[in-house]
């Protein structure tokens, strides 16, 4: 989706050196989310957001942070905690459903590949 | 929390044969499920969802069936062509929450 916009492409990290992906949307959408994609594995969610100024860990959060000062941008930082960081990176957003009942698709990003140098 | 388990893994047809991926959820108040279709090296495409109000859902030559009683939902391909090559994942997700989960994927190879 257009407007969905992740940056970079390719992401290089080297030992014991944090680096920050970046996503933007310009859908207006509320909830935002990072997930992990592994060789011939599934997405696993990293951290979403449902609203600005609020995040909650996904299944798995460790050696990640995250950040939601502004609607349109929830950039991930992949920590020297991250033992094994070399993955598949994608972001994407959903509107809020108008009631508790609603569902909504999300939709993604074009992704970041991350790999060790 | 909710699992979602997916078969096959891999799949193989020849061109216009149909395809079928089967998917189980374990948690009865998932309501939501989403396919996607990705493409190598690229994002995700959500080509058909549907809601626990419906079993089946169709749109040209996909279609998606839900039984709710047996918590599954399977994707069905008819007429297959080489361009709906791809690795399609399905997913869950409960009222009122926003997280979806996916399951591990099945890579449909459609031979010409």
């Amino acid at each position: 989706d257009g407007g969905i916009t992740q940056s970079p492409k390719y992401l290089f990290r080297k030992e014991g050196q944090n680096v920050t992906l970046s996503c933007e949307q310009n859908l207006n959408h509320d909830a935002m989310y990072w997930y992990r994609q592994d060789p011939g594995q599934g997405l696993r969610l990293i951290y979403y957001s449902q609203i600005v100024n609020d995040f909650q860990k996904g299944d798995i959060a460790e050696g990640y942070s995250v950040s939601r000062e502004k609607k349109e941008s929830f950039p991930l930082t992949v920590t020297s905690a991250q033992k094994n960081p070399t993955a598949f990176y994608l972001c994407a957003s959903s509107p809020r459903g108008a009631t508790t009942d609603s569902n909504q698709p999300q939709h993604f990003g074009d992704g970041t590949r991350l790999s060790i140098l | 929390g909710e699992n979602v388990e997916q078969h096959p893994s891999t799949l193989s047809v020849q061109e216009g044969d149909s395809a079928v991926i089967k998917c189980t959820y374990s948690d009865s108040a998932s309501n939501y499920f989403p396919w996607y279709k990705q493409e190598l090296g690229k994002r995700p495409q959500l080509i058909i969802d549907i809601r626990s109000n419906v079993g089946e859902k169709k749109d040209q030559r996909i279609a998606v069936t839900l039984n709710k009683t047996a918590k599954h939902f399977s994707l069905h391909i008819t007429e297959t062509q080489p361009e709906d090559s791809a690795v399609y994942f399905c997913a869950a997700r409960r009222t009122g929450f926003q997280k979806l989960v996916f399951g591990t994927g099945t890579r449909l190879l459609v031979s010409p």
